[in-house]
């Protein structure tokens, strides 16, 4: 069974950094396309990065470019997401997933952590 | 950036009932559609991907379907356990974006 657990949230002040790690198991890591997405209390589902199976390829949005970084460790089946200079607006819950895109084209989010809250607050 | 605007936001409907919920996309994604279902406190799930393929263990009286930049799910007889908030979203450009989310709730 496929399984991805998130670790590392918690209480960060505005302007800290923190790291998110994902650890999955079940399913071959290391030929995935790989994301983090996150999820404001009461709010929608924002799509936040996505790396390539090799990590030779990484996309984000707009509103954590240059603050976000996602690695991964396919020695270690872990997906990380380094995250700087936190503002409010960044307090979520994250969530990392696995993308699939065989047989039928179009990349979707197959399996999904049970996701990780990060509070950005003094 | 592509934008999803989902409809209704809301939906109240009783168990046994035909539910429609529809996302439009600001520009052309060809079928680059997929819709996933969330319950409080739990991640979302993949239902239907592609505009109209069901994914691996998801009930037959989901479906999905298209016309233009118009997307529709589609509940064909509501159960208990479908009362849940769906979300939209379109997959053909990056940034990946999803809809508002529509909330189905028991009238």
């Amino acid at each position: 069974e496929e399984q991805l657990v998130e670790s590392g949230g918690g209480l960060v002040q505005p302007g800290g950094s923190h790291r998110l790690s994902c650890a999955a198991s079940g399913f071959s890591f290391s030929d995935c396309w790989m994301s983090w997405l996150r999820q404001a209390p009461g709010k929608g589902l924002e799509w936040v990065a996505n790396i390539k199976q090799d990590g030779s390829e990484e996309y984000y949005v707009d509103s954590v470019k240059g603050r976000f970084i996602i690695s991964r460790d396919n020695a270690k089946n872990s997906l990380y997401l380094q995250m700087n200079s936190l503002r409010v607006e960044d307090t979520a819950v994250y969530y990392c997933a696995r993308v699939e895109n065989k047989h039928i084209p179009g990349p979707r989010w197959v399996s999904w952590g049970q996701g990780t809250l990060v509070t950005v607050s003094s | 950036d592509i934008q999803m605007t989902q409809s209704p936001s809301s939906l109240s409907a009783s168990i046994g009932d035909r539910v429609t919920i529809t996302c439009r996309a600001s520009q052309t994604i060809s079928n680059y559609l997929n819709w996933y279902q969330q319950k409080p406190g739990k991640a979302p799930r993949l239902l239907i991907y592609s505009t109209s393929n069901l994914q691996s263990g998801v009930p037959s009286r989901f479906s999905g379907s298209a016309s233009g930049t118009d997307f529709t799910l589609t509940i064909s007889s509501l159960q208990p356990e479908d009362f849940a908030t769906y979300f939209c979203q379109q997959s053909a450009s990056t940034p990946q974006t999803f809809g508002q989310g529509t909330k189905l709730e028991i009238k």
